[in-house]
C-alpha cells in the first residue's frame, strides 16, 4: 500500500532562517505531489504541484520554492523565512489526474 | 469569485439530526470532485469522491450538480464523532491542480 512520509512534525525558526521541508512516497510510481498550507484558521493554500521529476507549477509567487529531485521526493525550502510564513504545511500525492489527494501528517511552522 | 467556496458555518446540530453542506465551484471544466474531514490540527482526510450520478456511503450522501456547479455532502444521523471540519475539494486547470474550499465546521451537540 501507498504511505506518504513528512517531517518534521513541528518546527519553530527564527526570521530570515532557511527552510527545508521533505515528503517521500512510497507504495507508488510518478505521483502528482503538491505541497499546500493552511494558516491558523484558514482555508488550504495551494503552494506548488508537481506531474514529474524536476516539472515544478508554482501557484502562488513568495518567497518559497519547491523542488522534485526524484520520482517519490518533494521538497519545500525557503532561503529566508517571514513572520506571514507561519502555518501548517501539508504535502499530499495521488496517483494520476482526477484521483484523489492523500496527505502526509503535516509540518506545524512557526517563524519567530 | 473564488474557485471554490463554502459556507464556514459553524454548524451546530443535535445527536441525530441530518445537517447538509453545499460547496460551488467557478470552473466548469472541474472533472474531479472530493469531500474530506479535517479533525483540529490534523491532516485532511479523503471522506469521499463525488461522482455524477450521486453516490453514498453509509449515513454520508454526496450530489454533484454541473449545471449549478455545485457539490453537496449530506450527513444522516448526526454523530458526536462526525464534529469536524468539512473540506471539499476541485480540479482544474490542468487537472493536476486541486483547490479546498476552506472547509465548513460541524459540531454535533449532544
Amino acid at each position: 500500500s501507498q504511505t506518504i512520509h513528512q517531517w518534521p512534525a513541528t518546527l519553530v525558526q527564527p526570521v530570515g532562517s532557511p527552510l527545508s521541508l521533505e515528503c517521500t512516497v512510497e507504495g507508488t510510481s510518478n505521483p502528482n505531489l503538491y505541497w499546500y498550507r493552511q494558516a491558523a484558521g484558514r482555508g488550504l493554500q495551494l503552494l506548488f504541484y508537481s506531474v514529474g521529476i524536476g516539472q515544478i507549477s508554482s501557484e502562488v509567487p513568495q518567497n518559497l520554492s519547491a523542488s522534485r529531485p526524484q520520482d517519490r521526493q518533494f521538497i519545500l525550502s525557503s532561503k529566508k523565512l517571514l513572520l506571514s510564513d507561519s502555518g501548517f504545511y501539508l504535502c499530499a500525492w495521488s496517483s494520476y489526474s482526477n484521483s484523489p489527494l492523500h496527505f502526509g501528517n503535516g509540518t506545524r511552522l512557526t517563524v519567530t | 469569485r473564488k474557485e471554490v467556496e463554502q459556507d464556514p458555518g459553524p454548524f451546530n446540530v443535535p445527536e441525530g439530526a441530518t445537517v447538509a453542506f453545499n460547496c460551488t465551484y467557478s470552473n466548469s471544466a472541474s472533472q474531479s470532485f472530493f469531500w474530506y474531514r479535517q479533525d483540529c490540527r490534523k491532516e485532511p482526510k479523503l471522506l469521499m469522491s463525488v461522482y455524477s450520478s450521486g453516490n453514498e456511503d453509509g449515513r454520508f450522501t454526496a450530489q454533484l450538480n454541473r449545471a449549478s456547479q455545485y457539490i453537496s455532502l449530506l450527513i444522516r444521523d448526526s454523530k458526536l464523532s462526525d464534529s469536524a471540519t468539512y473540506l471539499c475539494a476541485v480540479n482544474g486547470g490542468g487537472y493536476q491542480k486541486v483547490t479546498f474550499g476552506t472547509g465548513t465546521k460541524l459540531q454535533v451537540i449532544p
